[in-house]
């Protein structure tokens, strides 16, 4: 079985700051692993995905998010935060069959 | 491509009226799914498709509920009787293989 641990239901930065949001999962097979974003009234798009290649991946809007197996980690980051970041951030498992299992989600606060 | 399409996007019911939510996935896409998000629970999966065959509806809550997908461009969520508590924002996702979801822009299902 697959679980999501998404550290901190609410993240605050300033405008230009890093962003640093963690994400630890929990899978019996080698997993896929994905951030997606939610803007307000939106459905999710995708960030970003590891599917066991490189480890460290790059999405867009200038994010990206290392996969530790030794940690069990993907945590999803940005060097510079900007206003327009402000959205919730999902991470997700996938493992062994077509179901995403998602995190609660982290609320990206930016502030000027 | 026009992404996934959902309908409508905002309900509003009586309780004890039958709702209908419909989805028209990305074509070529062979897995769909049906997503509850509440702030309470968070993204629950309800139940997905692969090639038009339900193959997972462990997430179904309850008998009321109950998904259809008659062909591969077209699938319905169905919600009777409808009840305050099934108040929520519904989402369907399709995909191609493990690759990752595109998401519709969901419904807003309000029973009052």
């Amino acid at each position: 079985a697959q679980s999501v641990t998404q550290l901190g239901s609410h993240v605050s930065v300033s405008e230009g700051a890093l962003v640093l949001l963690r994400c630890n999962y929990s899978s019996s097979v080698p997993p896929y692993l994905f951030w997606y974003v939610q803007y307000p009234n939106q459905g999710l798009q995708l960030l970003l995905k590891y599917t066991s290649a490189a480890t460290l991946v790059k999405g867009i809007n200038g994010f990206e998010a290392e996969f530790k197996k030794s940690e069990t980690s993907f945590h999803l980051t940005k060097p510079s935060a900007h206003m327009s970041d402000a959205a919730e951030y999902f991470c997700a498992v996938q493992g062994g069959s077509e179901k995403l299992v998602f995190g609660k989600g982290t609320k990206l606060t930016v502030n000027p | 491509d026009a992404g996934v399409i959902q309908s409508p996007r905002h309900e509003v019911t009586e309780m004890g009226q039958e709702v209908t939510l419909r989805c028209k996935p990305i074509s070529g896409h062979n897995s769909l799914f049906w997503y509850r998000q509440t702030m309470m629970r968070g993204l629950e999966l309800l139940i997905y498709f692969n090639n038009n065959v339900p193959i997972d509806d462990s997430g179904m809550p309850e008998d009321r509920f109950s998904a259809k997908m008659p062909n591969a461009s077209f699938s319905t969520l169905k919600i009777q009787p409808s009840e305050p508590r099934d108040s929520a924002v519904y989402f369907c996702a399709s995909s191609f293989s493990l690759y990752g979801y595109t998401f519709g822009s969901g419904t807003r299902l309000t029973v009052v």
